[in-house]
């Protein structure tokens, strides 16, 4: 297992276009998570996922932002008629709620530029 | 609700010297994790250490020391004779009983050759 990984790295958009990202956790681990990181600032929770179910959502996350995990393996993260104040770098991370170990993993992230 | 805060936004400090990062979080969770990660410039967050809420024996791992303080609820770690490779962006973070990780703010690092 090489650890999480996300797809792509970076997407360039033109506002109003609808985007995808792709999270593969690390296989053994149950959460998973979303965040969305601005310049000079920390990673901002928006979901998160135990296993298929997703137990929350922050109320920053306009209707414009979705995510799956079907089947409690990958996920997606999907932003619906782009603005201009959605380029970020979102983030995925993935844990797990067993064996003593808590902290999370995280991609690389993919980048958001919209234009 | 919970809340981490990290009051330095920027350090700079010169190699070899030692760097403390502080961290004070709020919760009302009597069971909870913290955690120090790690964004060099390379971007990628890179998970450093973790304490639980239960111990609040203060440890070493090599360069690194971390002083958990329940009292004041702060979490501060340090760094030992610096090196330039230190520089970077860290992070504290709160994982409470609902298993929901947030991030400080996060304190830029810079060591001086």
């Amino acid at each position: 297992d090489t650890g999480v990984s996300q797809d792509p790295r970076h997407k360039i958009t033109k506002r109003g276009q609808n985007v995808t990202f792709r999270c593969d956790p690390i296989s053994e681990h149950n959460r998973l998570y979303w965040y969305r990181q601005t310049l000079g600032q920390g990673p901002e929770f928006l979901t998160y996922f135990q296993n298929e179910a997703q137990l929350e959502k922050s109320r920053l996350l306009s209707d414009r932002f979705s995510a799956e995990r079907p089947k409690g393996s990958f996920s997606t993260l999907e932003i619906q008629r782009t603005e201009q104040g959605d380029s970020a770098m979102y983030l995925c991370a993935s844990s797990s709620s067993f064996g003593g170990f808590p902290e999370a993993f995280f991609g690389q992230g993919t980048r958001l530029t919209v234009v | 609700a919970q809340k981490v805060t990290q009051a330095q936004t920027e350090i700079s400090v010169v190699e070899k010297e030692d760097v403390t990062l502080d961290c004070v979080y709020e919760t009302r969770d009597t069971t909870y994790y913290l955690f120090w990660y790690k964004q060099p410039p390379s971007g990628e967050l890179v998970f450093l250490i973790r304490r639980n809420s239960f111990d609040e024996q203060n440890e070493i791992s090599g360069r690194y020391s971390w002083n958990f303080q329940k009292s004041t609820s702060s979490f501060n770690f340090t760094i030992t004779a610096s090196q330039v490779v230190d520089s970077a962006v860290y992070f504290c973070a709160l994982r409470g009983r609902d298993d929901k990780i947030i991030f400080g703010k996060g304190t830029r690092l810079h060591i001086l050759p």
